[in-house]
């Protein structure tokens, strides 16, 4: 089965400035890489996906990338704000309404 | 996107009994799945709950212990039976599909706590 692997665990940046996580997954045939934030007690909310025929996708300050031949998909964040604050898990799955297979989580602190 | 209800939002349980968890959406979806994440932990996939057939369940979750149903399109019960301290965390419904064929949205989850 698929397996997702999502580095660093913690992340601390100033405000301001830039945040990148970073995945890998295992399964060739995983073709759609959505990514959640979750704030302390609420539950994980979509903030931004790509498809595998896309390398790039950007919603305002939030972009993410793909690179398909590594197998490696990345989150970049910039102009971090403390409502940032929150952990962040990427995901992987063979359509938008797969099931879908979890990163281990980043907690991204972005302090004043 | 769907609006999800899910019930309990949080219980306090005995050892040894068992909890029924519900899932309402106020639209009909294509795919629904519950999901465990244990304290501080990731999202790991119990089961896929099919509408009208018995669910598919992941790799180390059994239907005798995770029994789930799925009677329509818009509602799902999860029962986590015979619980123990183990079994604390948070269980989540999760919805995805329907018109526009939207990508999958978590209810707030069930936060259970067993002693």
């Amino acid at each position: 089965g698929e397996n997702v692997e999502q580095h660093p665990s913690t992340l601390s940046v100033q405000e301001g400035d830039s945040a990148v996580i970073k995945c890998t997954y295992s399964d060739s045939a995983s073709n759609y890489f959505p990514w959640y934030k979750q704030e302390l007690g609420k539950r994980p909310q979509l903030i931004i996906d790509i498809r595998s025929n896309v390398g790039e996708k950007k919603d305002q300050r939030i972009a993410v990338t793909l690179n398909k031949t590594a197998k490696h998909f990345s989150l970049h964040i910039t102009e971090t704000q403390p409502e940032d604050s929150a952990v962040y898990f990427c995901a992987a799955s063979t359509g938008t309404a797969s099931k879908l297979t979890f990163g281990t989580g980043t907690r991204l602190q972005v302090t004043l | 996107s769907a609006v999800i209800s899910q019930k309990p939002s949080r219980d306090i349980c005995q050892r040894g009994t068992s909890l029924t968890i519900q899932c309402q959406v106020d639209s009909q979806v294509t795919m629904m799945f519950w999901y465990r994440q244990q304290p501080g932990q990731s999202l790991t996939l119990i089961a896929t709950a099919n509408q009208g057939s018995e669910a598919t369940y992941e790799s180390g979750f059994v239907i005798d212990k995770f029994p789930i149903s799925r009677p329509n399109l818009t509602f799902s019960t999860l029962t986590v039976s015979n619980m123990s301290p183990e079994d604390s965390s948070i269980y989540l419904c999760s919805v995805a599909g329907g018109s526009g064929g939207q990508p999958q949205h978590f209810g707030d989850g069930t936060r259970l706590s067993i002693l």
